[in-house]
């Protein structure tokens, strides 16, 4: 069966550092991947997408992703968090519509 | 807002009780999604409507009952719940199955 596997299940940096969650996949053949955060009492929301084309793929928020395909993986990096990027961080995979399915998570707590 | 609203917001309900969870989406998509949210278990896709027909079903018990009556609105009808069942249940939509999702805040469910 398709799985999304997340390397880390809580991450603590403080402001500034550099941040890199990664993400890998197990679906054969093409794939959409997705990264979603849940922000303290908010809704799931996306922060960025890779459908096709260019493997990196910058979100909102300063945030990017990198598709390796040889890899299988989809890794999400931020250059310097903020406080306010404490959530929890979910990748996701989908194959054009069938299978979807989430990673575990990643909660990312910032120090000030 | 994600334009994506759920009610109720929370729902305490014995075992044999019979309940309904609704989820009404303003986006104009054409796909809608349950998931449940456990702690400490990875988002579980349970329900995918796509132009109001059931495209997956992903093994979910029969106590669970979704129904979809046109695009915009989405119920899943619960009886015989199990204290098992008690998690945050979460609806989503999108444009076209495999687009990116707009979440729904959820529905706290409490099985007692």
């Amino acid at each position: 069966a398709q799985s999304v596997s997340q390397h880390n299940h809580h991450v603590i940096l403080s402001e500034a550092a550099s941040l890199e969650l990664g993400c890998n996949y197990s679906y054969g053949g093409t794939v959409n991947l997705f990264w979603y955060v849940q922000y303290p009492g908010q809704h799931l929301q996306l922060l960025l997408k890779y459908f096709s084309g260019d493997p990196l793929v910058k979100g909102i928020k300063g945030f990017e992703a990198e598709f390796i395909k040889s890899k299988f993986s989809f890794n999400l990096r931020k250059p310097s968090v903020q406080w306010s990027d404490t959530a929890e961080y979910f990748c996701a995979a989908d194959n054009y519509g069938q299978n979807f399915v989430f990673g575990p998570g990643t909660r990312l707590s910032v120090l000030p | 807002e994600t334009g994506v609203t759920q009610t109720p917001r929370h729902l305490v309900m014995g075992m044999t009780n019979k309940k309904s969870l609704k989820c009404e989406q303003h986006l104009g998509h054409n796909a809608m999604y349950w998931y449940k949210q456990s702690a400490k278990k990875p988002l579980e896709l349970m329900f995918v409507y796509n132009f109001k027909e059931q495209t997956e079903n992903n093994s979910v018990p029969s106590r669970f009952s979704p129904e979809c009556p046109n695009s915009s609105h989405l119920f899943l009808h619960l009886h015989t719940l199990q204290p098992e069942d008690s998690a945050l249940y979460l609806c989503a939509s999108s444009r076209l199955v495999g687009d990116e999702q707009y979440f729904g805040p959820g529905t706290r469910l409490t099985v007692t």
